[in-house]
């Protein structure tokens, strides 16, 4: 069953705009992260930030994590077209030993 | 140096065949996985071995059957190809998920397309 639900499940902005993605999840989890996949390629690693973490930055990403809401969001600010790709969040339950994945976020970036 | 990678990178097969996808991963890793993504995106664990042996079986059909040689190596084989079977089929390697640090790295999938 998918953990994560992402929201939206599409997005398009011009550049220059933040984009913000949103991930719910359900159970209590180890740590978040969010990942991004370009058209026909695999999955790379963004970032993760840890349950006791509220939020966390990486050059122009910024995630959040709420657990009381047991939701997360990522800001990508100053988008550019090369930020065009799907998102998507990923969570390890506490106990679990594997990495389940929101449906995603298609972001485009409209130069 | 690609630290996973798996080959095909395309398969086109009829239904009925058998066929096997291969996965590398030169990062060290214990842990390594595969997962489906369909055409809708979604992304669905299917196995996941740790050193050699398997810790997850997400209820997939036996016609699936991975295979471990060693730890840097995860073979997927699959058996009597269904046309539902077409998705692409990604690998994935970590080090212990069970720990709050860890984070996954991808091969560039394997897009199967059964006719």
């Amino acid at each position: 069953s998918q953990q994560g639900e992402e929201d939206p499940q599409a997005l398009s902005i011009q550049e220059g705009e933040n984009a913000t993605m949103n991930c719910s999840y359900k159970t209590s989890i180890n740590n978040l992260q969010w990942y991004r996949q370009n058209s026909g390629r695999g999955l790379v690693h963004l970032i993760l930030i840890r349950s006791n973490e509220r939020e966390k930055h990486s050059g122009r990403l910024r995630v959040t994590l709420d657990t009381s809401k047991k939701s997360s969001s990522l800001l990508i600010t100053a988008s550019r077209a090369a930020d065009t790709a799907s998102y998507f969040c990923a969570t390890i339950s506490q106990g679990a030993q594997k990495l389940v994945f929101g449906q995603g976020t298609r972001l485009t970036i409209n130069p | 140096d690609t630290a996973v990678s798996q080959t095909p990178k395309y398969l086109v097969t009829q239904m009925g065949n058998d066929k096997s996808i291969k996965c590398e991963q030169n990062l060290g890793h214990d842990t390594m996985y595969w997962y489906k993504q369909d055409s809708k995106k979604f992304l669905k664990i299917m196995f996941s071995y740790n050193n050699k042996e398997l810790i997850i079986n997400e209820t997939v059909p036996n016609r699936f059957s991975p295979k471990s040689p060693d730890k840097a190596h995860l073979n997927l084989h699959i058996n009597s190809l269904e046309l539902g079977d077409s998705a692409v089929y990604f690998c994935a390697s970590s080090q212990d998920p069970g720990t709050a640090y860890t984070e996954a790295f991808f091969g560039q999938g394997t897009r199967l397309t059964v006719v």
